[in-house]
């Protein structure tokens, strides 16, 4: 298995408290991912990393800011958390880009806002 | 938008019974994947296809990729309690212009012993 560890994997929190997960890989690939997966949803993408201080949006980002300043952390914050944002987050890496480039998930965490 | 659909979204079956799951999309992908994920863990990637027309088999799956690359399918012969899970495709470099990868709505197969 890829080595990707999310922390933590279940938290509850209130609605407006800034919230801060954080995906560790050991596998030095360039790439990494966010995603979230609801329910009739499947898995979107929050945002991106092409490198180190290098990022971009996807899909869902509205209410989600990023970081990288290592190779092998990736952070997602929920500056001020909704109801709208419980969902489980999973992060992802690649060694290349391309849409034919397998992608290794993490297990995932589990974020409720009340 | 939602640019690829799995259907069904749930299966039953037995043990021994052979199964087919559907992922469909309007738009063009010069990729698609597939995975499979169970309870509490991340998806897991089985098999990448990249050529129209393209049959690829694992065991007892074969993945196929449709012709005009919109559509691909997963088939499951003598399903067995392990192939028990939620299957997930994911297109890319679709005619949206994205490099990232589009992931259906995923199909949750229930393989009863």
């Amino acid at each position: 298995d890829a080595g990707i560890t999310q922390s933590p994997r279940h938290k509850v929190t209130e609605t407006g408290t800034p919230v801060t997960l954080r995906c560790h890989q050991t596998e030095n690939h360039r790439y990494m991912y966010w995603y979230r997966q609801d329910p009739g949803h499947g898995l979107r993408l929050i945002h991106y990393s092409y490198g180190v201080k290098d990022t971009d949006k996807g899909e869902v980002s509205d209410g989600y800011s990023v970081s990288r300043s290592k190779t092998e952390d990736f952070l997602l914050t929920l500056e001020s958390a909704t109801s709208s944002q419980t969902s489980v987050y999973f992060c992802a890496i690649s060694d290349a880009m391309g849409s034919n480039q397998p992608q290794h998930f993490g297990d995932g965490t589990r974020l409720s806002i009340l | 938008t939602q640019l690829l659909e799995q259907s069904p979204q749930f299966l039953s079956i037995q043990e021994g019974e052979n199964l087919t799951v559907y992922c469909n999309s309007s738009s063009v992908f010069s990729s698609l994947q597939w995975y499979r994920q169970e309870p509490g863990e991340g998806p897991v990637l089985l098999v990448t296809v990249v050529t129209g027309g393209e049959v690829k088999k694992l065991k007892r799956l074969t993945f196929q990729f449709g012709d005009a690359r919109k559509d691909s399918s997963l088939h499951i012969t003598a399903a067995q309690p392990g192939d028990t899970g939620l299957y997930l495709c994911a297109g890319g470099g679709s005619q949206t212009g994205a490099n990232n990868l589009f992931f259906g709505t995923g199909t949750r197969l229930t393989v009863i012993p």
